[in-house]
């Protein structure tokens, strides 16, 4: 079962512009994080918010969490014909063990226009 | 560094046929994952490897399906017989201690599965 659901399914943009998915959840999380699937291809991991964060950057991303509304938002800026790919958010559930198993979204696919 | 080394790439079976997927981690890594990845949604996990230990195969159906990581290192997953329904991506995965918080997972390229 998918625990995350993105939004939107698809998104189009001109080369340059920013580009924002964003990812709801159902259950109380550990962590949150981000992965990008180039097609054809395995995800490739690209940040991890924990549940006590609010904001984390890496590079041109940037990534948000309201734990209250269970959302996170990730922001791609001066977008690249090289982001096109999907991207899926997928969440760690609050556990007493340590152990982390992850639930994946359903996946935004970004395409970015030359 | 190697990443995680998936074979075959792409298998095409006839449905009732078995069939067998390998995953090697990146060395070093305890955690090991195997997914299932359909068309146009994300993946979902099948069994969860800690060492050679499977602490979570909810998810996976043992009627048809099996796993093992025997020296826990590499890994197979097994369908058989297959359905036309297994149709699918299966995707392995690696971290290098999901019991200590490092979660990042490193995943394989994936074998796509089509049953005739």
């Amino acid at each position: 079962s998918q625990q995350g659901e993105e939004d939107p399914q698809a998104l189009s943009i001109q080369e340059g512009e920013n580009a924002t998915m964003n990812c709801s959840y159902k259950t109380s999380i550990n962590n949150l994080q981000w992965y990008r699937q180039n097609s054809g291809r395995g995800l490739v991991h690209l940040i991890l918010i924990r549940s006590n964060e609010r904001e984390k950057h890496s590079g041109r991303l940037r990534v948000t969490l309201d734990t209250s509304k269970k959302s996170s938002s990730l922001l791609i800026t001066a977008s690249r014909a090289a982001d096109t790919a999907s991207y899926f958010c997928a969440t760690a559930p609050r556990s007493n063990f340590g152990n982390e198993k992850l639930t994946f979204g359903t996946g935004t696919r970004l395409t970015i226009i030359p | 560094e190697a990443g995680v080394v998936q074979s075959p790439r792409y298998k095409i079976i006839e449905k009732k046929q078995p069939v067998a997927f390998w995953c090697n981690p990146i060395s070093g890594h305890n955690t090991l994952y195997w997914y299932l990845q359909n068309l146009g949604q994300g993946p979902e996990l099948l069994i969860r490897y800690e060492n050679e230990e499977a602490v979570d195969d909810s998810q996976l159906p043992k009627d048809r399906f099996s796993a093992e990581r025997l020296k826990g290192v590499d890994s197979t997953l097994k369908i058989q017989p297959a359905e036309l329904g297994d149709s699918a991506v299966y995707l392995c995965a690696s971290s290098l201690d999901s019991a200590r918080g490092r979660s990042e997972q490193f995943f394989g390229p994936g074998t796509r599965l089509t049953v005739l």
